[in-house]
C-alpha cells in the first residue's frame, strides 16, 4: 500500500477491556500486505500482526486480531484484555511491493489505565 | 527467528564529531537494509535503502554527503553521522527484510 493512514494519535483503554486501533490504506496494487508493530518507549519494534490482501480469514494472534475490511481500505487493530504492559505506541505499516521498504502509519499511543 | 544487532543503542556526541552506527545480521544474510529516522512521538520516516556491493538509496531530502550508509557485506551495514549537530538528535533504527521485517534495537543519538 502506498500510503497508511492512522488517524488517532492518543488512545485511552481501561485495564481488561479491549480497544480498537484504526488504519486506513491507500493502494492501487490487488496484492499487498498489512503489517501491525507496537513499540514501547525502549524503542523496539515489536511485531504483532500481518494480514495479506488475499487472506480469507481476518488475521489472530493471541490477543491480537485484524479487522480487515478490503473494501473500505481498513486493517484496524483489535486488543482484547488489554494489560498495562500494552501501553507503547503502535504501527500500521506496509511495503509498496514485496519485502520493499515499509511506509508506516502516523501511530497511535495507546495508555492502559489500572 | 532472524536478528538484528544494533549498536550502540545510546550515544552522546559533540556537535561537529561524527557517529557511526551498526546493524549486523545475525543469524542470516540479507542484500538490503531500511534506515529510518523517528523524532519523539513520531512515525518512522526511511531515510535510505543500503544494498550489498552498491550504492545506497536515498529517499528525497536526506543529505546523502551527511548520511553516509555503507553496507560492505551480507551481514553488516552501516549509517555515518557525519559533523552532526543537535537537529541530528534522534532515534535511528534499521531493519532488513527477512522474515517479515526485523528490525534492530534502534540507536538514540544525542548531540550537544
Amino acid at each position: 500500500a502506498q500510503k497508511i493512514t492512522q488517524t488517532q494519535p492518543g488512545m485511552f483503554v481501561q485495564e481488561k477491556e479491549a480497544v480498537t486501533l484504526d488504519c486506513t490504506y491507500d493502494t492501487s496494487d490487488p496484492s499487498y500486505g498489512l503489517f501491525w508493530y507496537k513499540q514501547p518507549s525502549s524503542g523496539e519494534m515489536i511485531f504483532l500482526i500481518y494480514q495479506g490482501s488475499y487472506d480469507q480469514q481476518n488475521a489472530t494472534e493471541g490477543r491480537y486480531s485484524l479487522n480487515f475490511q478490503k473494501a473500505r481500505k481498513s486493517a484496524n487493530l483489535v486488543i482484547s484484555a488489554s494489560q498495562l504492559g500494552d501501553s507503547a505506541m503502535y504501527f500500521c505499516a506496509s511495503p509498496p511491493t514485496s519485502y520493499g521498504k515499509l511506509t508506516f502509519g502516523q501511530g497511535t499511543i495507546l495508555t492502559v489505565h489500572p | 527467528g532472524a536478528v538484528v544487532s544494533q549498536h550502540p543503542s545510546r550515544v552522546i556526541c559533540k556537535s561537529g564529531t561524527s557517529v557511526k552506527i551498526e546493524c549486523r545480521y545475525l543469524d542470516f544474510q540479507a542484500t538490503t537494509m531500511f534506515w529510518y529516522r523517528q523524532f519523539p512521538k513520531q512515525s518512522l520516516m526511511l531515510m535510505a535503502t543500503s544494498n550489498e556491493g552498491s550504492k545506497a538509496t536515498y529517499e528525497q531530502g536526506v543529505e546523502k554527503d551527511k548520511f553516509l550508509i555503507n553496507h560492505a557485506s551480507l551481514t553488516l551495514s552501516t549509517l555515518t553521522v557525519t559533523s552532526a549537530h543537535p537537529e541530528d538528535s534522534s532515534f535511528y533504527i534499521c531493519s532488513a527484510p527477512h522474515y517479515g521485517y526485523t528490525f534492530g534495537s534502534g540507536t538514540r543519538l544525542t548531540v550537544v
